[in-house]
């Protein structure tokens, strides 16, 4: 079993749905949690960490349930800019660990 | 600046050669990091430097040896690599503490012929 689990994808959705992505981590121990955001061949850049009491960015809300080691990302109001592959990251004992990424494609 | 500038943005090299990726931040901090990442899967762990020491290295090949010669310094040194070496390689620094977050470079293209 991979360290951090996503479903790979691809999530197909309209300009201006909204939309949902989950992540699990099998190490209990994890301490912090965040979300990237990678654009075909470029680097992963930070969309937001994840705070255990839930957090939002505009558009963009993260959750993090530590008792069932699961992460979520939603975003709202989908934007044809938003497409791209969302990684779940997960830091501990000096590691950042991906998930596999999630591939979403908005279309007009 | 929250900047993670490496050099050379595209390498090919051949089997024989030794090569170095090079990778530089000016944001103090103190933890670096880097990456493989093979096409449409997620970048993976190498290696990870605390404080100038390295204290990750996960399972790597020698042909891949790692410097930290200063806290804004990260060299990954190649050498008699294989084409299945060739993948997108990316540096990464962050502080060494819990809850911050990683900054990326743009990576090395590495293609090994």
């Amino acid at each position: 079993r991979k360290e951090v689990e996503q479903d790979p994808g691809p999530f197909n959705v309209p300009e201006g749905a909204t939309v949902a992505f989950n992540c699990t981590y099998s190490n209990s121990a994890s301490q912090s949690f965040f979300w990237y955001r990678q654009d075909c061949r470029k680097e992963p850049k930070l969309l937001m960490s994840v705070y255990s009491s839930g957090n939002e960015d505009g558009r963009f809300t993260a959750q993090l349930n530590r008792a069932s080691q699961y992460i979520s990302l939603l975003i709202r109001d989908s934007k044809l800019s938003d497409s791209a592959t969302y990684l779940c990251v997960v830091k501990g004992f000096q590691k950042l660990v991906f998930g596999t990424g999630t591939r979403l494609l908005v279309s007009p | 600046d929250t900047e993670v500038t490496q050099t050379p943005k595209h390498l090919v090299m051949g089997m024989t050669n030794k090569k170095s990726l090079k990778c530089e931040q000016h944001m103090g901090h103190r933890a670096m990091y880097w990456y493989k990442q093979k096409a449409k899967k997620p970048p993976e762990l190498m290696f990870v430097y605390s404080y100038e020491k390295l204290s990750i290295n996960e399972s790597v090949p020698s042909r891949f040896s790692p410097e930290c010669p200063n806290s804004s310094l990260l060299n990954l040194h190649l050498h008699a690599l294989q084409p299945e070496d060739s993948a997108l390689y990316l540096c990464a620094s962050s502080q060494p503490i819990l809850d911050t977050e990683a900054f990326f470079g743009q990576g090395t293209r590495l293609t090994v012929v």
